[in-house]
């Protein structure tokens, strides 16, 4: 069954800069999502990842904080950008459909800490 | 706007003991509810799926039931083990795709 993989794994950020993660699946999935998990709480979807257009945003994310890519079926990046402390999370990416049917699959998350 | 409720937040049981970890949604338009398992600081695993129109799914010592039209699910764990320590997320699957989170159920067996 597919699996997920992210990079990095963790980083540690200043105030003001930009992260890239990516997102990579080893097989093609319909749906690519973000989500994140603030410490101690559960997970809140940022957006779906659709392929050659514009992510589809849930309410209280903007593209201009968190913009996304998906050029492919299988490759997506969330980056964050201007940080805050605020912005210490998991940022979790996960993929619907392909081989996993209506299964939701995660991957392994991104620790972000932002000093 | 689907909320998802688990009871309880947290639970420590001894080795060996069988469990019920609950969950309960607003809106019984579902397509499907998954039921997660997450370790500290690590990402989710998917544990068992079911869909709408079933009642139940088994995998191994799991055992979940679904009853939509009262918006519940339980998780069944049959024989608990120190290894299943660890926060249990149940999510529903509403239109448009998103998957909608519990607060979790952090369990905790002791040997």
């Amino acid at each position: 069954s597919a699996v997920i993989s992210q990079k990095p794994s963790r980083d540690i950020c200043q105030r003001g800069t930009s992260l890239t993660i990516q997102c990579q699946v080893d097989s093609q999935v319909t749906m690519m999502f973000w989500y994140r998990q603030q410490p101690g709480q559960s997970l809140t979807l940022i957006a779906t990842a659709n392929q050659g257009s514009e992510a589809t945003y849930e309410s209280g994310f903007v593209i201009d904080k968190f913009p996304i890519s998906r050029p492919n079926l299988t490759f997506s990046t969330l980056t964050v950008s201007n940080m805050s402390p605020e912005d210490s999370s998991i940022y979790l990416c996960s993929g619907q459909g392909g081989n996993r049917g209506n299964e939701q699959f995660f991957g392994p998350g991104t620790r972000l800490t932002v000093l | 706007k689907q909320e998802v409720t688990q009871i309880p937040a947290a639970l420590s049981v001894p080795e060996g003991e069988n469990l019920v970890l609950n969950c309960s949604f607003t809106d019984s338009a579902i397509y499907n509810l998954q039921w997660f398992r997450q370790d500290p600081g690590k990402g989710l695993t998917s544990l068992l799926l079911i869909q709408s129109s079933q009642r139940e799914q088994t995998s191994g010592r799991l055992n979940a039931s679904l009853d939509k039209s009262s918006g519940r699910s339980t998780l069944y764990i049959a024989a608990s083990q120190p290894g299943d320590s660890a926060t249990y997320l149940c999510a529903v699957h509403n239109a448009g795709n998103m998957l909608t989170f519990g607060g979790g159920t952090r369990l905790m067996v002791k040997p």
